[in-house]
């Protein structure tokens, strides 16, 4: 069975600053999806990132990036030049062939002015 | 395009009562979903349809039943409410296989339900 792990339960940042999220996986599938969901408190999903694993290059997304290690089954939301509406929770997910979403347990993201 | 709606968004229910959430959407997508959200557990698949009159079980079905009429609507419903019930639920839609470069594999999510069993 796929698994999704989120080890930062909370983080923060500074405005302006850099700040990456860590997300590691398991699964035994080659081909796969990866995404990174922004919840904010007004509690509507929202898709930041997505990544094809049969793709090497790292998705991008204006000041969203993914480090991608596909080995490693690493998948690692950097976001640049932090803003105050940064400020969420963020669910990495995987999506497999069988079609369903298995998410983290997410990293809430404090972005300090 | 109204993407993924759901009704309503707040529901207080008693021990024992039924009811059901609604869940529609107007892309046209086969695959839809039904997930609860715990604080500190992320989204966990309740129940799934990959096209009308197909479904099947998630992670966390029980207490829960639903079906799929029509292409557009996927109800969920709580046939006796419990207090381990009481969660935000979310509806979600998608095609019906990831389709590499399509962008159809992303999941679109309705605002939610909160719901609460006393």
């Amino acid at each position: 069975a796929q698994t999704v792990t989120q080890s930062q339960p909370e983080m923060s940042v500074q405005e302006a600053e850099t700040v990456t999220l860590s997300c590691t996986y398991d699964t035994s599938e080659n081909n796969y999806y990866l995404f990174w969901y922004k919840q904010p408190p007004s509690r509507q999903m929202i898709l930041v990132i997505r990544q094809e694993a049969y793709k090497q290059q790292n998705a991008t997304e204006n000041r969203f990036s993914v480090n991608f290690q596909k080995a490693a089954k690493s998948f690692s939301l950097k976001i640049s030049d932090s803003q105050l509406g940064d400020t969420a929770m963020y669910f990495c997910a995987f999506r497999g062939s069988q079609g369903n979403l298995i998410f983290g347990k997410g990293t809430k993201l404090s972005v300090k002015p | 395009n109204a993407g993924v709606t759901q009704t309503p968004k707040f529901q207080v229910l008693k021990t024992g009562q039924s009811m059901t959430l609604q869940c529609a959407q107007d892309m046209n997508h086969e695959y839809m979903s039904w997930y609860r959200q715990d604080p500190g557990m992320g989204l966990r698949l309740i129940h799934y349809s990959v096209g009308a009159g197909i479904t099947d079980q998630g992670e966390v079905p029980n207490g829960y039943n639903v079906s799929r009429s029509t292409t557009e609507d996927f109800p969920l419903r709580l046939l006796s409410a419990a207090p381990s019930q009481t969660s935000v639920y979310f509806c979600a839609s998608s095609r019906r296989t990831p389709f590499p470069g399509f962008g159809g594999d992303t999941q679109y999510f309705g605002p939610g339900t909160r719901l609460t069993v006393l």
